[in-house]
């Protein structure tokens, strides 16, 4: 198995309760920020995006909240299901002419049944 | 089906040994990008490539080198690999111009690579 998720900060939830995953940026000047979902054994998925003119915003069962005076990220996910066990990347966008993201350690998310 | 294809998906060789990994994308995506992801270490860019014949370097070049003569591949060079690129590599790719780089990077499946 994928050794991605060894050394992580790891977070334990009940299935059906919501999950809180968060995330500190260190840049100030990143406008652009993305959550990815890693499960073990493939590439990182985009699960959903923020600009910095935002505080919130909303997709299917998931909400990432952006405090831009604390450079903190958070993901929600609602309900947590087994298939959310994974782990999860925020990644900034420092902007520029190079579109580089800068990724985050991970956060691993175990729900247990 | 829009997608990263990466190849191969796992790969043992050895020290010295010249390889190249393939990636390709079908979505006529400008950017393309080869990451390394290593524990405690997370994802970081060896290099990119901002459209056709236009390639730079990222965070941790050394030791590879990459090519783009056509949009959709992005071939990473090992020209002679060591054991400390033992990793897990992913190639991205995204829709990207200077007015508007609020895309996301859709990610290839890895490469599993030791090098022995």
């Amino acid at each position: 198995g994928e050794s991605v998720g060894l050394h992580l900060p790891t977070l334990s939830v009940q299935e059906g309760d919501n999950s809180i995953i968060n995330c500190a940026y260190s840049n100030s000047a990143s406008d652009y920020f993305i959550w990815y979902k890693q499960e073990s054994g493939k590439g990182p998925q985009f699960i959903i995006d923020i600009r910095s003119n935002m505080d919130k915003r909303q997709g299917q069962r998931v909400t990432v909240l952006l405090n831009k005076t604390v450079k903190h990220l958070s993901l929600q996910i609602a309900a947590t299901q087994p298939g959310d066990s994974a782990v999860y990347f925020c990644a900034e966008n420092r902007g520029g002419a190079t579109n580089k993201l800068i990724f985050g350690t991970g956060t691993l998310l175990a729900v247990q049944p | 089906e829009a997608q990263v294809t990466q190849n191969p998906r796992y790969l043992i060789t050895v020290t010295g040994k010249k390889l190249t990994v393939t990636c390709s994308q079908n979505m006529n995506h400008e950017y393309m990008s080869w990451y390394r992801q290593d524990p405690g270490l997370g994802l970081r860019q060896i290099y990119y490539s901002m459209n056709v014949e236009v390639t730079d370097k990222g965070d941790v070049p050394e030791g590879y080198k990459v090519s783009r003569k056509e949009k959709r591949n992005f071939p990473l060079i090992l020209e002679s690999p060591s054991p400390n690129q033992t990793s897990l590599y992913f190639c991205a790719s995204s829709l990207f111009s200077s007015g508007s780089r609020y895309n996301e990077q859709f990610f290839g499946p890895g490469t599993r690579l030791t090098v022995l």
